[in-house]
């Protein structure tokens, strides 16, 4: 079973579309997060949700908004898509109060065209 | 705001040989995070180190937290193939939120 799991793992889209990513966690997590890394492999926090409550919004663009349904849900929707925002984007769950650090999903690499 | 630095940035070695990666922080550490990424996939938890002057090991793989907290080092002993990919040190930033900030990271090449 994948502990943190996001959905696609690959999307090419075109230039002002817009798109969304899912991430689910099945760890019983409270936290979740999502990340952008760059390709100088830069991770830089986005967002992050506390039992479906926005707790940290990073400067980040408007078009980019989360979405948390349930705790073990973070969605990220993008709207009209720039070449800028060609990364890897990584969901990731923590369990607040522990030292074990957070369980991230394996990645979804966006490549705006 | 607080950063950490990374250094080497890239790392090659021979198989069986040593290295040490440091991650340099602005400000004190209250919790370091050492992270494995290999090429497609996410960030796999290596440890944890919370108070000064500990020292953690995982396998071949050993990381220190210095004394005053603003530094840490990740050796890794017999170096092997399997180890190649790219570490980074993550900081719990405080206030309660979770939040951790990320070196650059270090992409290591072990050669067989």
């Amino acid at each position: 079973d994948t502990a943190v799991s996001q959905t696609p793992k690959y999307l090419v889209t075109q230039m002002g579309n817009d798109k969304s990513i899912k991430c689910e966690q099945n760890l019983g997590h409270d936290t979740m997060y999502w990340y952008k890394q760059d390709s100088k492999k830069f991770l830089k926090i986005m967002f992050s949700y506390n039992n479906k409550e926005l707790i940290i919004n990073e400067t980040v663009p408007n078009r980019f908004s989360p979405k948390s349904p349930d705790k073990a849900h973070l969605n990220l929707h993008i709207n009209s898509l720039e070449l800028g925002d060609s990364a890897v984007y990584f969901c990731a769950s923590s369990q607040q109060g522990t030292n074990y650090g957070y369980t991230f999903g394996s990645g979804t690499r966006l490549t705006v065209v | 705001s607080q950063e950490l630095e990374q250094s080497p940035q890239s790392l090659i070695v021979q198989e069986g040989k040593n290295l040490t990666i440091n991650c340099t922080s602005s400000k004190t550490l209250y919790g370091l995070y050492w992270y494995k990424q290999k090429y497609g996939e996410g960030l796999i938890f290596l440890m944890m180190l919370q108070k000064g002057g500990e020292e953690k090991s995982h396998e071949k793989i050993t990381a220190k937290l210095d004394e005053k907290k603003q530094q840490s080092s990740l050796h890794i002993t017999a170096s092997q193939p399997s180890h190649a990919g790219i570490y980074l040190c993550g900081a719990d930033t405080g206030g309660n939120t979770g939040k951790l900030i990320f070196g650059q990271g270090t992409t290591l090449q072990v050669k067989p």
